[in-house]
């Protein structure tokens, strides 16, 4: 069977309430910044994106915050809803490198009743 | 809708016997990636292609090959599956670089269990 895995972070929060998700990167001159939402047995979903000219981006009730100072992301979902609990992963790219992504550890978000 | 395809989404094979894990796209991307992902953790890279150029990890054992014979497929044979391979396995797909948006599109994933 697998191996048993890292424990991933766990934010609790109420329904309704807003979340807010952090991710410390890792590249100074990783410079386009994605989150991705990972429900149970499924694959990463696209939420929003970021580029590193850019220190805030909205999307539908998400935002996404960056700090290059820090190296420091965020992402807030206002009105936190059930269907929100997931595991977000936070992903950057140096763009003129390579094809890849480096993803952060995740943090698992626990909706609340 | 344009998409990634993976099948089948569960997969279960027995210790050493080998087994091949499909993907197809039809948002014609030229960048297909296949990760391996085990509980509580990030997705990991095994290898990529761009176009017909293959790009293996330096960590991938040798048990993970791959074949792209076109555009749209792309496919994951582990030759002596182990039971350290029992994981989720994504494929994606991307446009290429300078492209401004190397964004990775998710497939749902084929779930292996190694018996």
């Amino acid at each position: 069977g697998e191996s048993v895995g890292l424990h991933l972070p766990t934010l609790s929060v109420q329904e309704g309430d807003n979340s807010i998700i952090n991710c410390a990167y890792s590249n100074s001159a990783s410079d386009y910044f994605i989150w991705y939402k990972q429900e149970s047995g499924k694959g990463p979903q696209f939420i929003i994106d970021i580029r590193s000219n850019m220190d805030k981006r909205q999307g539908q009730r998400v935002t996404v915050l960056l700090n290059k100072t820090v190296k420091h992301l965020s992402l807030q979902i206002a009105a936190t809803q059930p269907g929100d609990s997931a595991v977000y992963f936070c992903a950057e790219i140096e763009v003129n490198r390579d094809d890849k992504i480096i993803f952060g550890k995740g943090t698992r978000l626990h909706i609340l009743p | 809708d344009a998409m990634v395809i993976q099948n089948p989404r569960y997969q279960v094979t027995q210790f050493g016997k080998p087994v091949t894990l499909s993907c197809s796209q039809t948002l014609n991307h030229n960048v297909m990636y296949w990760y391996q992902q085990k509980s509580s953790q990030a997705p990991k890279l095994l290898f990529h292609y761009y176009d017909k150029d293959f790009n293996n990890e330096a960590d991938t054992p040798d048990n993970f090959q791959s074949r792209r014979p076109n555009t749209s497929f792309c496919f994951l044979d582990i030759r002596s599956p182990g039971l350290g391979d029992a994981a989720m396995y994504l494929c994606a797909t991307s446009l290429p670089r300078p492209s401004p948006y190397n964004t990775q599109y998710f497939g749902p994933g084929t779930r292996l269990t190694v018996l």
